[in-house]
């Protein structure tokens, strides 16, 4: 099976823009979980997706949001980016609830300029 | 939210030595998952537990999920270049659908 997938990989954006990050999991797998990783902070926990629905949500602002697919593909959304938004947003999924093992995307490092 | 401890932060050790890392959690977890990340990439999967008590090995990496079920270690036997990286470990409590993870551990194998 082909792993989870993200795109873009790279991603330079400013202030105030918004940004819309893509995320496929492994076919077969429903759930997809979201992080953001940072030098200072390691891996926080942004949301988490189940047949189309969020089932769980983070600590962190009504900026950032997501959705599911259909077919069980995410997206994250991060509206007026600020420079602490820049980050490695890394989505991980796994078969039918996020307490299975999840398995990590490459991730998509955003510059926030 | 949960807080988990892994010790050491950072390692230098010399090719061919033994690694030995753990993770503490501040309450019980029913899942331990260990990863490697490297540079620019997501986090590997190494290892998942699922039993106190549980030892697993994958090559010449070993994990255990403590049997007080608030942590969990890792070992790596017989380092070699490659094993350069950042190990995470992950613990979910199974009171909602989030995985917690811990600061990391950074390797270093000096050939």
């Amino acid at each position: 099976k082909a792993g989870v997938t993200q795109t873009p990989r790279y991603l330079i954006k400013t202030r105030g823009q918004q940004v819309t990050l893509s995320c496929s999991p492994i076919s077969g797998h429903r759930s997809v979980s979201w992080y953001q990783q940072t030098p200072g902070q390691g891996l926080q926990f942004l949301f988490e997706y189940f047949s189309e629905t969020q089932r769980n949500k983070g600590n962190f602002p009504g900026r950032f949001s997501g959705r599911q697919f259909s077919n069980s593909r995410s997206e994250m959304n991060v509206s007026t980016l600020e420079l602490g938004d820049s980050a490695l947003y890394l989505c991980a999924s796994s078969e039918w609830v996020s307490q299975e093992t999840q398995y990590f995307g490459p991730g998509t490092r955003l510059l926030v300029l | 939210g949960q807080q988990l401890n892994q010790s050491p932060q950072s390692m230098f050790i010399q090719e061919g030595e033994d690694v030995s890392m753990n993770c503490t959690s501040s309450s019980i977890f029913n899942t331990w998952l260990w990863y490697k990340q490297e540079p620019g990439e997501g986090p590997v999967l190494l290892i998942a537990l699922y039993k106190a008590g549980e030892l697993t090995s994958n090559g010449r990496l070993t994990a255990q999920f403590g049997i007080t079920r608030k942590d969990s270690f890792l070992n790596i036997s017989a380092s070699i270049p490659s094993d350069v990286g950042i190990y995470f470990c992950a613990g979910n409590p199974n009171t909602g659908n989030q995985f917690y993870f811990g600061t990391g551990t950074s390797l270093t194998v000096i050939p």
